[in-house]
C-alpha cells in the first residue's frame, strides 16, 4: 500500500514569493491534515478535512495560507506572500476515519522551505 | 493551552543499551495518546495509539506504557540498535477534541 505522498520535499524561495504544497493521501482515508512543524518543536495542526469539507482551519493563519481538498482526495497548501518566518517542515497526515480520535495518523515525509 | 512534555530532550546510548522516556500531559480530561518514531528524512511512524489507564503496548523492542490518573507514559526499547536513532514524539487528545497535540520530541542516537 503506498503512504501519504507530499511534493515537492523541498523548497527554496525567496520572501514574498507565492509557493504551493501538493499532498496524496493513503487510498480511501477520508481524513487529511497539514501540519507545521517548526525547529525544535512538534508538529502543530494547520487544517483538518473530513473528505472536502475542512472541519478545523482554527489555526491557519488565513491572511497568507490557504488550503483545498477538491474532491476530497489530495490536497494543496498555498502560501502567499511568504515570510521569513514561514521556513518550517510542511508535513501532511491521512487517517481512515475509522475510529474517530483514537485513529492512527499516517504522516508523508514533509515539505522543507526555507524562505530567504 | 495544553502542555505536553517529552523528557529528555535528547539521549546518546551506546548499542544494546535499553533506555526509556517520558511524555507528560495532563491527567484531567483524557482521550488518546499517541507515540511516533520519526527518522531523519522519512515519514513520521506511527508506533502505539494507547486509550485506557494501565495500557501497555508492545511492538517489538519498544513498548509503551500509559497512566492517565498522573498523566504520564513510558516508552521502552530494550537492546538499542543504531537503526533506533530517530526523534520519538508523543501526542495527547483531550476529551472533547479531534485535535493531536504534540510533545516536542526526545531525539534519541543510538551509536554502534
Amino acid at each position: 500500500e503506498a503512504g501519504v505522498v507530499q511534493s515537492p520535499r523541498y523548497k527554496i524561495i525567496e520572501k514574498k514569493q507565492p509557493v504551493a504544497f501538493w499532498c496524496n493521501p493513503i487510498s480511501g482515508h477520508n481524513t487529511l491534515y497539514w501540519y507545521l512543524q517548526n525547529l525544535g518543536q512538534g508538529p502543530e495542526l494547520l487544517i483538518r478535512y473530513e473528505n472536502e469539507e475542512a472541519v478545523d482551519d482554527s489555526q491557519l493563519p488565513k491572511d497568507r495560507f490557504s488550503a483545498e481538498r477538491l474532491k476530497g482526495v489530495d490536497s494543496t497548501l498555498k502560501i502567499q506572500p511568504a515570510e521569513l518566518g514561514d521556513s518550517a517542515v510542511y508535513l501532511c497526515a491521512s487517517s481512515p476515519g475509522t475510529s474517530g480520535r483514537a485513529d492512527t495518523q499516517y504522516f508523508g515525509p514533509g515539505t522543507r522551505l526555507t524562505v530567504l | 493551552i495544553l502542555n505536553v512534555e517529552q523528557s529528555p530532550q535528547s539521549l546518546h546510548v551506546q548499542e544494546g543499551d535499553s533506555t526509556n522516556f517520558t511524555c507528560s500531559f495532563p491527567s484531567s480530561n483524557f482521550y488518546a495518546l499517541h507515540w511516533y518514531r520519526w527518522e531523519t528524512a522519512k515519514s513520521p511512524e506511527a508506533l502505539f495509539v494507547m486509550t485506557l489507564n494501565g495500557d501497555e503496548k508492545k511492538k517489538g523492542r519498544i513498548s509503551a506504557t500509559l497512566n492517565t490518573k498522573e498523566g504520564y507514559s513510558y516508552l521502552y526499547i530494550k537492546g538499542s540498535q543504531p537503526e533506533d536513532s530517530a526523534t520519538y514524539l508523543c501526542a495527547f487528545i483531550k476529551g472533547g477534541s479531534e485535535k493531536l497535540v504534540f510533545g516536542k520530541g526526545t531525539k534519541l542516537t543510538v551509536n554502534p
